[in-house]
């Protein structure tokens, strides 16, 4: 079936470094890449996302690259910062067929001070 | 715009009962969908409502059941709750067939 996988599951870093989150997908139909932050009691929000015809956004210190060909998108913050704190999700949908989005199992980030 | 509101955003019940979430998309939106997140499974997709039809369903028993009124507000029900039902309960929703999707805050909701 269906299915993204999200790596790592946690990831450390220090305040100021860059931190990169994987994910690949398998539906070959899939053409909208979005990435949410979810803090501690709260719902998830979208931060970024990209649809299958660009290989790169950015937005700030956040971008998202994608390979269609390897079926891989990741997710880049740059000069993380204590409040980059959080689990992110990344997502696949498509255009077509069932609409669904399929979540990939997060990542914890932490940026140590 | 005011965002996706959940009502309540929390719940205590005993096993054997059953509960009604309500969500509130966004004004204008006419798809909502429900997941349930729990620390061990993620985000596991519980089905989609878009004018007023099921349009998408996850692998969730039959105790698990939805619906979509004319103003695009939504209620999930979950009739004999078991413990393992404990979990928060995310309402999302987005303008179209297809579209960026934003999520409320959630219901968390505890069986004992």
């Amino acid at each position: 079936g269906e299915n993204v996988e999200q790596h790592p599951s946690t990831l450390s870093v220090q305040e100021g470094d860059s931190a990169v989150i994987k994910c690949t997908y398998s539906d070959s139909a899939s053409n909208y890449f979005p990435w949410y932050k979810q803090e501690l009691g709260k719902g998830p929000q979208l931060i970024i996302d990209i649809r299958s015809n660009v290989g790169e956004k950015k937005d700030q210190r956040i971008a998202v690259t994608l390979n269609k060909t390897a079926k891989h998108f990741s997710l880049h913050i740059t000069e993380t910062q204590p409040e980059d704190s959080a689990v992110y999700f990344c997502a696949a949908g498509s255009t077509s067929g069932t609409y669904k989005y399929i979540f990939g199992t997060g990542t914890r980030l932490k940026v140590l001070a | 715009k005011a965002g996706v509101t959940q009502t309540p955003r929390y719940l205590i019940k005993t096993r054997g009962q059953q509960v009604t979430l309500s969500c509130s998309p966004i004004s204008g939106h006419r798809s909502v969908s429900w997941y349930q997140q729990t620390p061990g499974q993620g985000l596991q997709f519980l089905f989609e409502y878009f004018s007023e039809t099921q349009r998408n369903k996850g692998n969730f028993p039959g105790r698990f059941s939805g619906r979509q009124f004319s103003n695009s507000r939504s209620e999930m029900n979950v009739s004999t709750l078991e413990l393992g039902d404990s979990a928060l309960y995310l309402c999302a929703s987005r303008q179209d067939g297809f579209g960026t999707q934003y999520f409320g805050p959630g219901t968390r909701l505890t069986v004992l």
